[in-house]
């Protein structure tokens, strides 16, 4: 059964440029993660989805920053316009509810 | 904003000894995880301890939790070089938000 997967892997982009994420969950799970990983911290809660829902986006910095999940499955993080502080690794996570998340590589973006 | 605490920021052991690495977290909980990261990659799921629960055991792992002090620790048994990696612990809270904390990066020297 293949894990989450999330491309691109990498993406450098000039600052005040869109960018866009996207991330293929675990079958069947119902809950969607997208976490920021800055280097040497641990990741920070972005949004979180049950089904197709956003249950919890406090965290998101909603001026540029966007998310979907359409059909409850797969779902896309977007940042219009990037900023040079948004450098860091974009990780995705699916689980069936409560208990254990399953991670995808993550998304390295660069901001120059 | 982080939920979790640990402590020590870095470890450098030989082979053979143990790990010791600690988490401290602030409200209630649902359950305590710990993850494993190596550099570079994406988190992997080690362990699962429930609230309700003090001690679980998984192979060369061992993870304890009080709630009465809100605290939590992971101790890898018999190292070896390969356990090098960062060690998070992450708390899931009510809604199943899941909480990280800042990490342990572990070196196990051989």
């Amino acid at each position: 059964e293949a894990g989450v997967v999330q491309s691109p892997r990498y993406k450098i982009i000039e600052k005040k440029q869109p960018v866009a994420f996207w991330c293929n969950p675990i079958s069947g799970h119902n809950t969607l993660y997208w976490y920021l990983q800055n280097l040497g911290q641990g990741p920070e809660l972005l949004i979180r989805y049950e089904n197709e829902e956003a249950v919890d986006d406090s965290q998101l910095p909603k001026d540029r920053f966007s998310a979907e999940r359409l059909k409850g499955v797969d779902s896309t993080l977007k940042i219009q316009p990037a900023e040079l502080g948004d450098s860091a690794v974009y990780l995705c996570a699916s689980s069936l509810g409560s208990g254990e998340a399953f991670f995808g590589q993550g998304t390295r973006l660069t901001v120059v | 904003s982080q939920q979790g605490e640990e402590d020590p920021q870095a470890l450098s052991i030989q082979e053979g000894e143990n790990a010791t690495m600690n988490c401290s977290y602030k409200t209630s909980i649902n359950n305590l995880q710990w993850y494993r990261q190596n550099s570079g990659r994406g988190l992997v799921h080690l362990i699962l301890i429930r609230s309700n629960e003090r001690e679980k055991h998984s192979g060369r792992l061992r993870v304890t939790l009080d709630t009465s002090k809100k605290s939590s620790s992971l101790l890898i048994t018999a190292s070896r070089a390969a356990d090098t990696a960062s060690y998070f612990c992450a708390t899931e809270t009510s809604g199943s938000r899941l909480t990280f904390g800042e990490g342990t990066q572990l070196t196990v020297n051989p």
